[in-house]
């Protein structure tokens, strides 16, 4: 079965700091790796995404990934955090494997960042 | 191009009513993807179809929910006399047509939050 884990319910960092969300996951096979954004009362935003290639992956307003095989993980990280980070962050997986292309969410991480 | 619309955003519910939920997919965008967030959760997977076909429901509870893609209009999330349980927002996805579509990202509307009051 796949499965996505995001271990911290959330995570608190002062403006400027270096900012980590964590994401394990278990799929069969090799997955397509996401991770989207989603403020109050909106939609999700998509982030980045790695689908090949380079383990360090560059996406939308400074954020990256780096994709561990070996760990099975895809930990979300920006060098200089800004308090308007501040929102729920979630990691998601899609089976490459399979013909239908559903999303596994993690439960989401709240990341707040403080001045 | 517009990005995914969903209608209403907000839509309060006395229990045992019907509640509609519709999703307008991305321009040239015919997969459309329904998932469910409860309080707290992340996102849960309940269907996707295909204009006029379901593809995979297995995340949908076998009653009272269905779902449809019509050939025109817009994709209607329907639920049957509704408990308080399905307070939740349900956010609608779509993606590009075809096979190589999965590996791109799914683009999502803002989502409706359903209240059964």
């Amino acid at each position: 079965a796949q499965s996505v884990a995001q271990p911290e319910d959330q995570v608190n960092v002062a403006e400027g700091n270096p900012l980590t969300v964590k994401c394990t996951y278990s799929v069969s096979g090799n997955p397509y790796l996401f991770w989207y954004v989603q403020y109050p009362n909106r939609g999700l935003q998509f982030l980045l995404k790695y689908i090949t290639g380079d383990n360090l992956v560059k996406g939308s307003y400074g954020f990256e990934a780096e994709f561990n095989k070996s760990q099975t993980s895809f930990h979300l990280k920006k060098p200089s955090a800004l308090v308007s980070d501040s929102a729920l962050y979630f990691c998601a997986v899609r089976d490459r494997g399979s013909t239908l292309g559903r999303l596994y969410f993690g439960r989401g991480t709240q990341l707040t960042v403080w001045p | 191009n517009a990005g995914v619309m969903q209608n209403p955003r907000h839509l309060v519910r006395r229990r045992g009513q019907e509640a509609r939920l519709r999703c307008s997919p991305m321009k040239g965008h015919s997969h459309v993807y329904w998932y469910r967030q409860l309080p707290e959760e992340g996102l849960k997977f309940m269907v996707y179809l295909q204009k006029e076909n379901i593809i995979d429901e297995s995340g949908m509870p076998k009653e009272r929910f269905s779902a449809e893609f019509p050939k025109e209009g817009p994709s209607i999330l329907r639920i049957q006399q509704v408990v308080r349980g399905d307070s939740a927002a349900y956010f609608c996805a779509s993606s590009p047509v075809g096979e190589g579509g999965k590996n791109t990202e799914a683009f999502f509307g803002q989502g409706t939050r359903l209240t059964v009051v």
